[in-house]
C-alpha cells in the first residue's frame, strides 16, 4: 500500500463547477499536510497548508481528519486556470529520518 | 530572487555514461532534496541532506550518489546511466523547523534526463 494515496482522475469539470479531491495517508505519526499544484511540465508549487481545524483560501478549502487519516481539497467556482495536477503531501517529522511523501496526484481539467 | 536553480534543464545520455545534476539555492535553507518524477508514480525521494556535509538515502537511492560540500549546493550524480533512470528530476529545499511555514518545499524547475 502506498503511504499517500490519491484518486488519479482525471476529473473533467465545466467552468463554475465545484470539485473535491481526496487523499489518505498511512502513517498515523504524520505531522503536517499540504496540497501542492503542478502545471504540465512545471515544478510543484505550494497551494495551501492543511490544518486540523480546516482552512480556506479564496475558492479553495482544505480539511484534515486525523482519526480517519484523510485529507481533502474542495475547489469552488472552478476556473480554466485551475486545470493542473493536485498533489497531496504529508510530512512525518523533523529528524534525521525526516520524510516528505507525495501522492501521485489528481489531474483536473476545467472546460469552458 | 532566484530560489532554487537546477542545471542542466535537459540532457540526453547513452547507457553507461556519467553525469552530474547541480542544484543551487540562495535562501540559506538547511535541507535539500532530490526527487524523481515518473508518470503515475508521483515524486519519489532519491537522496536528501539535512545540512552541509551530510547526506542520506531516500526511497530510491540505487544508481545515484550525492554530495553537499557547500550549504547552497546539492549535487546528484549518475555514475553509469541506465534507461530506467530516464525521468524528470526535481531538486527542492526547505528551512529547518517544525512550524508549517518551515515545512514548505521550494522546488527547482526540473531537469529532464533521457538515457538511450
Amino acid at each position: 500500500r502506498k503511504e499517500v494515496e490519491q484518486d488519479p482522475g482525471p476529473f473533467n469539470v465545466p467552468e463554475g463547477a465545484t470539485v473535491a479531491f481526496n487523499c489518505t495517508y498511512s502513517n498515523s505519526a504524520s505531522q503536517s499536510f499540504f496540497w501542492y499544484r503542478q502545471d504540465c511540465r512545471k515544478e510543484p508549487k505550494l497551494l495551501m497548508s492543511v490544518y486540523s481545524s480546516g482552512n480556506e483560501d479564496g475558492r479553495f478549502t482544505a480539511q484534515l481528519n486525523r482519526a480517519s487519516q484523510y485529507i481533502s481539497l474542495l475547489i469552488r467556482d472552478s476556473k480554466l486556470s485551475d486545470s493542473a495536477t493536485y498533489l497531496c503531501v504529508v510530512n512525518s517529522g523533523d529528524t534525521g529520518g525526516f520524510k516528505t511523501i507525495f501522492g501521485a496526484g489528481t489531474r483536473l481539467f476545467v472546460k469552458a | 530572487n532566484a530560489g532554487v536553480t537546477q542545471t542542466p534543464k535537459f540532457r540526453v545520455l547513452k547507457t553507461g555514461q556519467s553525469m552530474t545534476l547541480l542544484c543551487a539555492q540562495d535562501m540559506n535553507h538547511e535541507y535539500m532534496y532530490w526527487y524523481r518524477q515518473d508518470p503515475g508514480m508521483g515524486l519519489r525521494l532519491i537522496h536528501y541532506s539535512v545540512g552541509e556535509g551530510t547526506t542520506a538515502k531516500g526511497e530510491v537511492p540505487d544508481g545515484y550518489n550525492v554530495s553537499r560540500l557547500k550549504k547552497q549546493n546539492f549535487l546528484l550524480g549518475l555514475e553509469s546511466a541506465a534507461p530506467s533512470q530516464t525521468s524528470v528530476y526535481f531538486c527542492a529545499s526547505r528551512d529547518r523547523g517544525l512550524n508549517s511555514g518551515a515545512n514548505v518545499l521550494t522546488f527547482g524547475a526540473g531537469s529532464r534526463l533521457t538515457v538511450l
